[in-house]
């Protein structure tokens, strides 16, 4: 099926840090999402992305978060300064146009943060 | 508030059985969609199947199959036949219509022996 590819798989970094995660969504999908699942937990929806625009965040999306896709390369999420709690698995999503039945999200295999 | 609910944290059950994992949902919406998604011991996350909230047939993809009930706000997961590879964790998710966001449970995490 359609593959998301994130990178890199696993970033370690001092607190206070910037660091940027990087995602390449399937190559016809519009809209983008990032969640953020802590070891044996359920995923968490940070954002969702579409046409340059942040159109939902959740309040896990601080204020040290942004999104961005800049002329259709990766989808990144950069998060400055990184905090302890911020260590995490990152997973990057993507779908097609329209929030109607078939925007199926397809989920990238996750980038672990590490945060120390 | 949109809510998610998973009571079973994990089953364990003899390969080539059928297993049912519940879930139940809270939302104030009249259309939203619900889903199954797997997450492999590599992490790796899999879409399953879909049930959307207008529709009162159950979904079926294969050997997973859905068991809908509205009014209960209930959404189970029924897998036929299960091989050693279905072992993984379970979510269930749902989003709202005109969201785009996934609403996850707590997930289950199912054990196959042989």
């Amino acid at each position: 099926g359609p593959k998301v590819l994130q990178i890199p798989s696993h970033q370690i970094i001092d607190m206070g840090q910037m660091v940027t995660l990087n995602c390449d969504p399937v190559s016809n999908h519009l809209y983008f999402y990032w969640y953020k699942q802590i070891l044996g937990q359920q995923m968490e929806f940070l954002v969702n992305f579409y046409n340059g625009k942040v159109m939902e965040k959740s309040k896990l999306f601080k204020d040290q978060f942004s999104v961005e896709r800049p002329d259709g390369s990766y989808f990144t999420l950069k998060i400055q300064p990184t905090a302890l709690e911020d260590s995490a698995v990152y997973f990057c999503a993507s779908s097609l146009p329209g929030l109607g039945a078939y925007a199926e999200q397809f989920f990238g295999p996750g980038t672990r943060l590490t945060v120390l | 508030a949109q809510k998610v609910t998973q009571t079973q944290t994990s089953i364990s059950v003899v390969e080539k059985t059928t297993v049912t994992m519940d879930c139940v949902y809270e939302t104030r919406d009249s259309s939203y969609f619900l889903f199954w998604y797997k997450q492999t011991a590599s992490g790796e996350i899999v879409f399953l199947i879909r049930q959307d909230s207008y529709k009162k047939e159950n979904a079926t993809v294969g050997h997973y199959s859905l068991n809908f009930q509205k009014p209960k706000s209930s959404i189970g997961l029924i897998i036929t036949a299960t091989q050693i590879e279905d072992s993984a964790v379970y979510f269930c998710a749902m989003r709202n219509y005109n969201q785009g966001k996934l609403i996850f449970g707590q997930g289950t995490k199912l054990s196959i022996k042989p």
